[in-house]
């Protein structure tokens, strides 16, 4: 069974500091990995994905992971946080194999100060 | 596109009522998936379809949840009776599966306040 682990519940930045959200993950074959981000009373948005190729994804809104297959896990990045980037961010995996659904973490909610 | 699109936005009722959920999908794609999020338990998945058929619904609750995909423009996520503990956000989203990998598109969730 695939699933994701976000060992955080929160996470505290300071603005124009690089941020990290930790995310691992758990599927039998090779994943298929996502991060959202969703704003208070409204739905997920996509922020970027990893299917194959560069270790390395850029996504919306300057955040970036990196997947890394031995360590089973796919960090959210940014260089230097904004206080807009405060939200919730959830990531989510899938198996390459078949037609599955995404399963999420529980989220960490990322707070920047000022 | 407009998105996927969930009606109502808000939604309060008296425990034991019916009460029914609305999802249009993207236009042309293909999976639907109906979750619930609460402050406890995140972000569940309670069913999900492929070209209309109902897959997986091993994540629905009770009995009291069903769900249907009469066409490939429109679900439907029924609780009847309503309790209160399914006072939730619930989210539909759609995706295209079959032609690369896509992500899933969210609606902006319906929020069930059962009394």
């Amino acid at each position: 069974a695939q699933s994701v682990a976000q060992p955080e519940d929160q996470v505290n930045v300071a603005e124009g500091n690089p941020l990290t959200v930790k995310c691992t993950y758990s599927v039998s074959g090779n994943p298929y990995l996502f991060w959202y981000v969703q704003y208070p009373n409204r739905g997920l948005q996509f922020l970027l994905k990893y299917i194959t190729g560069d270790n390395l994804v850029k996504g919306s809104y300057g955040f970036e992971a990196e997947f890394n297959k031995s360590q089973t896990s796919f960090h959210l990045k940014k260089p230097s946080a904004l206080v807009s980037d405060s939200a919730l961010y959830f990531c989510a995996v899938r198996e390459i194999a078949g037609n599955t659904p995404l399963v999420f973490g529980k989220g960490t909610r990322l707070s920047v100060i000022a | 596109d407009a998105g996927v699109i969930q009606s109502p936005r808000h939604e309060v009722t008296e425990m034991g009522q019916e009460v029914t959920l609305r999802c249009k999908p993207i236009s042309g794609h293909n999976s639907l998936f109906w979750y619930r999020q609460t402050m406890m338990r995140g972000l569940e998945l309670l069913i999900y379809f492929n070209n209309n058929v109902p897959i997986d619904d091993s994540g629905m609750p009770e009995d009291r949840f069903s769900a249907k995909m009469p066409n490939a423009s429109f679900s439907t996520l029924k609780i009847q009776p309503s309790e209160p503990r399914d006072s939730a956000v619930y989210f539909c989203a759609s995706s295209l599966v079959g032609q690369g990998v896509t992500e899933a598109f969210f609606g902006q969730g319906t929020r069930l306040t059962v009394v």
